[in-house]
């Protein structure tokens, strides 16, 4: 079985600029997670999907961040305008929802530098 | 609201001496999933295992025991005669059924095992 596939695995960008990531999660999983891991510290939880919807986004930017998903399967996540602040690991995951909190699977992530 | 607290940032033994990690959780939730990943230094965060909050039976499995204590609110994870390839950063999270699966992290203890 494929596992959660994300790219690009790094990104360096300055700031004030835009910066895309892409997530294609296990085939069957209906919900999609985007974490934001600062270095040192656990992942963040900054929007959660059941299928196409929205069941979470109370910590994301909205001034700057975005994510949408698509026929309920691969989503985007964006940053416009990026800040320093923002240089973190990206990280999607997906579980097959059955109501019985599955775990979640993990991607490798996305390093993103923002100088 | 939903908090996972890992009080030990950082914990360093020598080979085959035994590590416990702590956890301890809040929730007002009464159906509720508790995990543990671990994050090598690859950057995935790979699943150990899920507890759900009717179980408090003691798991074991390999090298790997959690202890489980709804009374004090408690998941710890403890490796017996560790080796150098348990180095890692571990994560506890908690999962709540009734807030549609979100998924909340502690801020992880790295685990370093020295030969």
């Amino acid at each position: 079985e494929a596992g959660v596939a994300q790219s690009p695995r790094y990104k360096i960008i300055e700031k004030r600029q835009s910066v895309a990531f892409w997530c294609n999660p296990i085939s069957g999983h209906a919900t999609l997670y985007w974490y934001q891991q600062i270095l040192g510290q656990g992942p963040k939880l900054l929007i959660q999907f059941q299928n196409n919807g929205v069941v979470d986004d109370s910590q994301l930017p909205k001034d700057r961040f975005s994510a949408e998903r698509l026929k309920g399967v691969d989503s985007t996540l964006k940053i416009q305008p990026a800040k320093l602040e923002d240089s973190a690991v990206y990280l999607c995951a997906s579980s097959y929802y059955r109501g019985l909190g599955t775990e979640a699977f993990f991607g490798q992530g996305t390093r993103l530098t923002v100088v | 609201a939903q908090k996972v607290t890992q009080a030990q940032t950082e914990i360093s033994v020598v080979e085959k001496e035994d590590v416990t990690l702590d956890c301890v959780y809040e929730t007002r939730d009464t159906t509720y999933y508790l995990f543990w990943y671990k994050q090598p230094p690859s950057g995935e965060l790979v699943f150990l295992i899920r507890r759900n909050s009717f179980d408090e039976q003691n798991e074991i499995s390999g090298r790997y025991s959690w202890n489980f204590q709804k009374s004090t609110s408690s998941f710890n994870f403890t490796i017996t005669a560790s080796q150098v390839v348990d180095s890692a950063v571990y994560f506890c999270a908690l999962l709540i059924k009734a807030a549609g699966n979100k998924l909340t992290f502690g801020g992880g203890t790295r685990v370093l095992v020295k030969p």
